[in-house]
């Protein structure tokens, strides 16, 4: 049964850049059939979508974020990461990393959920 | 870029059929996936593609998609379905779209 696990700093501070990993666990992401995509959801909010990438390196990034974003893949360790910059208050969220099926883009499986907090 | 309007709640009384819309622009023409998530954990796909649900779920979830609005259909609802709904499409110049969420409440 396929597994991810996000891990990565609690706190940041604002300005800097906020690093989180997903783990890949009881599956290969070397997989043509899916994407592995992070989403994000802000206190008492609802989801959004911050992009999502193919093993390939196919990426698709949410326009408002697209600037300070990065989705990247590492099949050697079975894992995949974002780097968001110029973080603000505004950034503080869950970040959920996910399993998103190709062509149709429905998630199938969530990790169970990162806080990231940005404060000084 | 494309929006998803859902309502903010919706309530049903127990064994009741409950009804969450999610309003597009020809969204009938786009696939609709649908998500449930309680509070404190990570959303579970309930439906996918409008209509299809993943393993594991009751038959008592369905949906449909037509014109300007989906539809997520929870018939006999229980107070184990009390959750956070979300609809999300898929639209290539915002990657995934998501609606604002139903907070479905079962009396």
């Amino acid at each position: 049964q396929l597994q991810l696990q996000e891990s990565g700093p609690g706190l940041v501070k604002p300005s800097e850049t906020m690093s989180l990993t997903c783990t890949v666990s009881g599956g290969s992401i070397s997989s043509s059939s899916y994407y592995w995509a992070w989403i994000r959801q802000p206190p008492g909010k609802g989801l959004e979508c911050i992009g999502s990438l193919s093993y390939s390196g196919s990426t698709y990034y949410n326009p408002s974020l697209k600037s300070r974003v990065t989705i990247s893949v590492d099949t050697s360790k079975n894992h995949f990461s974002l780097k968001l910059s110029s973080v603000t208050a505004a950034d503080t969220a869950v970040y959920y990393c996910a399993r998103q099926a190709d062509f149709y883009y429905y998630i199938d499986v969530w990790g169970k959920g990162t806080t990231v907090t940005v404060s000084s | 870029s494309y929006e998803l309007t859902q309502p903010l709640s919706v309530s049903v009384a127990l064994g009741q059929t409950a009804r969450i819309t999610c309003g597009g622009n020809n969204i009938g023409n786009k696939n609709v996936h649908w998500y449930q998530q309680k509070p404190g954990q990570a959303p579970v796909l309930v439906i996918y593609r409008d209509t299809n649900r993943p393993s594991g779920i009751p038959e008592r979830f369905s949906g449909s998609n037509s014109g300007n609005t989906a539809t997520l259909t929870i018939s006999r609802a229980q107070v184990g379905d009390e959750a956070d709904y979300y609809c999300q499409v898929w639209d290539s110049s915002t990657a995934g779209v998501f609606g604002g969420g139903t907070k479905l409440t079962v009396l």
